[in-house]
């Protein structure tokens, strides 16, 4: 059971807009600490999508963003595209276990 | 470049200690402000946050495992260490380090070592 819930899987068709949701509580997102996003390709390390909730490391394309509100964060990809399908996962700081949280991942499609 | 590398036994044994190395390049593992995490993957399941450690050598721990597991660090090599006592099964996992700030992304990882805990 993770700290933080995200729908186990999400699909789209190519072009269309998916969000995925994460959603935690008031020792975690709720007390205002960041949300970040991961992209995990099969076989590979997770790598950065979204950091401090809304921002793109350089080299994320703009069909990625990210936004949060109360104890929740969403992740929305527009223009799906083949090379979208992979895992993601939204993380943060938890402050009654003092440490870091993931969420249980969640598993695109693109149909 | 700041890269991280694991390395360690892909086999351990039920009720054994799994041990594992990180070593850091391209940069300093005394850098301030860093952290140095483990996080561990099972086959098929998501992302667990096991520990981590601050340059200083100030640790954190997932509660969930803070029984079993030792994290240090030796800035003279440039590396830090996970210790995982009494394995199981369920302990078998894709093992990742990666660095982090206290409240940003863990932003560069390791390619991950994988672990198997079997006799």
């Amino acid at each position: 059971q993770s700290v933080l819930t995200q729908p186990p899987s999400v699909s789209g068709a190519p072009g269309q807009r998916v969000t995925i949701s994460c959603t935690g509580s008031s020792s975690n997102i709720g007390a205002r600490y960041d949300v970040h996003w991961y992209q995990q390709l099969p076989g590979t390390a997770p790598k950065v999508l979204i950091y401090g909730n809304n921002n793109r490391p350089s080299g994320v394309p703009d069909r990625f963003s990210g936004s949060k509100s109360a104890t929740s964060a969403s992740l929305a990809i527009t223009g799906l595209q083949a090379e979208d399908e992979a895992d993601y996962y939204c993380q943060s700081y938890d402050s009654s276990l003092s440490g870091w949280v993931f969420g249980g991942g969640t598993k695109l499609t693109v149909l | 470049q700041l890269q991280l590398q694991e390395s360690g036994p892909g086999l351990v044994k039920p009720s054994e200690t799994l041990s594992l190395t990180c070593t850091v390049s391209g940069g300093s593992i005394s850098t301030s402000s860093y952290f140095w995490g483990w996080i561990r993957q099972p086959p098929g399941k998501g992302l667990e946050w096991i520990g981590s450690i601050f340059y200083t050598g100030t640790t954190y721990y997932n509660m969930s495992l803070k029984s079993r597991v030792t994290i240090s660090i030796d800035t003279s090599k440039n590396q830090f260490s996970l210790r995982l006592r009494s394995v199981t099964a369920a302990d078998t996992a894709v093992y990742y380090c990666a660095r982090h700030a206290i409240f940003s992304p863990m932003d560069v990882w390791g390619q991950g070592t994988t672990v198997t805990v079997s006799s």
